[in-house]
C-alpha cells in the first residue's frame, strides 16, 4: 500500500494562475481531508469530502477555492487566480472511517506563488 | 469554538534524556479525542499517540506517553530516552466527537531538537 499520494510535491505558480493539487487516498479509504499549513504554523482544516460529496467545507475560503473527490480518481483541491497569500503547504489525509484512529497524511504539496 | 495551545515554540533535549511537551485545550464538549503528531523535515505528519477523553488511563506507545488531565484540559507528551530521530515539530491536536466531521484542530507546534 503506497500510502496517501500527493502530487506535485512542489508547485510554483504566478499570481493569477490556477493551481491544482492532487491527492490519492490509501486504498479502501473513502474519507479525505485537506489542511493548509502556513509557515511556522499548525495545520488548519479546509474541507472534508467523501466520495462524490463535500461533507464540511467550513474551512475553505469563500472565493477561488474548490475541492472535489470524484467516484473515480484522486481528490482535487483547486485554487483559481492564486495570490501570494496562498503560498503554503497543503496536506491531504485519508481514512476508511473518520474518528479516533486518526488519519494517514500525505507528504503535502508546497505551493509557492511568485 | 475549540482551541489548542502549545506554549513552547522550541525545546531541546540531550540524547537519552526525557523531555515533556505541553499542550492545553479549550472545549465545552465532553466527548473528544486528543492526538500528538510529529512532523520531521520530510514534512509528513506522523501519528505519535492518541487518547480518548473518556479514558482516565494515560496512553503510552513505547517511549512516548501522555499526561492527560481532563479537568485541567491539559495533554502533555513525554518522550523518554530521546533519540536523534525524534528531532521534529510536534503538534497537539483536538478532535471533536460531537461535531460529526472529525476534523482536527491543531496547535501551533513545538520544535524539538535532540542534541547528540
Amino acid at each position: 500500500n503506497a500510502g496517501v499520494m500527493q502530487n506535485p510535491r512542489h508547485l510554483v505558480r504566478r499570481r493569477g494562475q490556477e493551481a491544482r493539487l492532487r491527492c490519492s487516498p490509501m486504498k479502501g479509504h473513502s474519507h479525505v481531508y485537506w489542511y493548509r499549513q502556513l509557515p511556522e504554523e499548525g495545520l488548519k482544516f479546509m474541507v472534508y469530502l467523501q466520495k462524490e460529496n463535500i461533507i464540511d467545507e467550513s474551512g475553505m475560503p469563500k472565493e477561488r477555492f474548490s475541492a472535489e473527490f470524484p467516484k473515480e480518481g484522486p481528490s482535487i483541491l483547486r485554487i483559481q487566480q492564486v495570490v501570494r497569500g496562498d503560498s503554503a503547504a497543503y496536506f491531504c489525509a485519508s481514512s476508511p472511517t473518520p474518528g479516533f484512529y486518526g488519519y494517514t497524511f500525505g507528504s503535502g504539496t508546497r505551493l509557492t506563488v511568485v | 469554538a475549540q482551541t489548542v495551545t502549545q506554549s513552547q515554540p522550541e525545546m531541546s533535549v540531550q540524547e537519552a534524556e526525557t523531555v515533556t511537551l505541553s499542550c492545553t485545550y479549550d472545549t465545552s464538549e465532553n466527548n473528544y479525542y486528543l492526538f500528538w503528531y510529529k512532523q520531521p523535515p520530510s514534512r509528513q505528519m506522523i501519528l505519535v499517540i492518541r487518547q480518548e477523553a473518556y479514558k482516565q488511563q494515560n496512553a503510552t506507545e513505547n517511549r512516548f506517553s501522555v499526561n492527560f488531565q481532563k479537568a485541567a484540559k491539559s495533554f502533555s507528551l513525554k518522550i523518554s530516552d530521546s533519540q536523534l530521530g525524534d528531532t521534529a515539530m510536534y503538534f497537539c491536536a483536538f478532535m471533536s466527537q460531537d461535531s460529526g466531521t472529525y476534523k482536527y484542530i491543531f496547535g501551533t507546534g513545538t520544535r524539538l531538537k535532540v542534541l547528540a
